[in-house]
């Protein structure tokens, strides 16, 4: 069956840096583009951007240009998002979606002094 | 940006009823249209792809219809484990956006 299994929570301080992974299996890793999706504690859902599998192409949604980075290890059938310049208001919890269809459980990610 | 509007940000239903959640897009999406379910413990389900598809797995009480900027989701014979925050996303263009959410409750 199709998974994505996330890397555990971490807790950072402003100004370090995270790298997220989504590890997939049951399927063909490139068959599909890699989603990242936020949620503030509390709040809804928002699209970060996606990346081609294929191609390793990233795109980024307009609030997530600059800090975030995401890429692939298609080797591993693994992909990542990484923040720099940690900000406090970049506390949540990251999803990684595989076309959409299939989600991680998410990483929270805790930004504190 | 495509807004996505879910009007009902919660819900109160009682087991066995039909419920209708809806979603509006502040321009047409020609009804590339998804709706995800999140249960209380984070995890996160597609449920409705296209509009109408039915999502592999996914119970067939679960339904979706639309078109335009209109688009709705509906659980006929409402069960315990239904009990969740449901939201819609647009994927008809850049950046894909979702609806606020609508959290359902059992009465």
């Amino acid at each position: 069956q199709i998974q994505l299994v996330q890397s555990g929570p971490e807790l950072k301080k402003p100004g370090e840096t995270v790298k997220i992974s989504c590890k997939a299996s049951g399927y063909t890793f490139t068959d599909y583009s890699m989603h990242w999706v936020k949620q503030a504690p509390g709040k809804g859902l928002k699209w970060m951007g996606w990346i081609n599998t294929e191609t390793g192409e990233p795109t980024y949604a307009d609030d997530f240009k600059g800090r975030f980075a995401f890429s692939l290890e298609t080797s591993a059938s693994t992909a990542y998002l990484q923040i720099n310049n940690l900000k406090n208001e970049d506390t949540a919890t990251y999803f990684c979606a595989s076309g959409n269809a299939y989600w991680g459980q998410g990483t929270l990610v805790t930004v504190s002094a | 940006d495509i807004q996505m509007t879910q009007t009902t940000s919660s819900l109160s239903a009682s087991l066995g009823d039909r419920v209708t959640i809806s979603c509006s897009a502040s321009q047409g999406i020609t009804n590339y249209l998804n709706w995800y379910q999140q249960k209380p413990d984070g995890t996160i389900k597609l449920l409705i792809y296209y509009t109408s598809s039915l999502h592999s797995g996914v119970p067939s009480r679960f339904s979706g219809s639309g078109s335009g900027t209109d688009y709705s989701l509906t659980i006929s014979n409402l069960e315990p484990e239904d009990i969740a925050t449901y939201y819609c996303q647009q994927y008809s263009k850049l950046p894909y956006t979702f609806g606020g959410g609508t959290k359902l409750e059992i009465k």
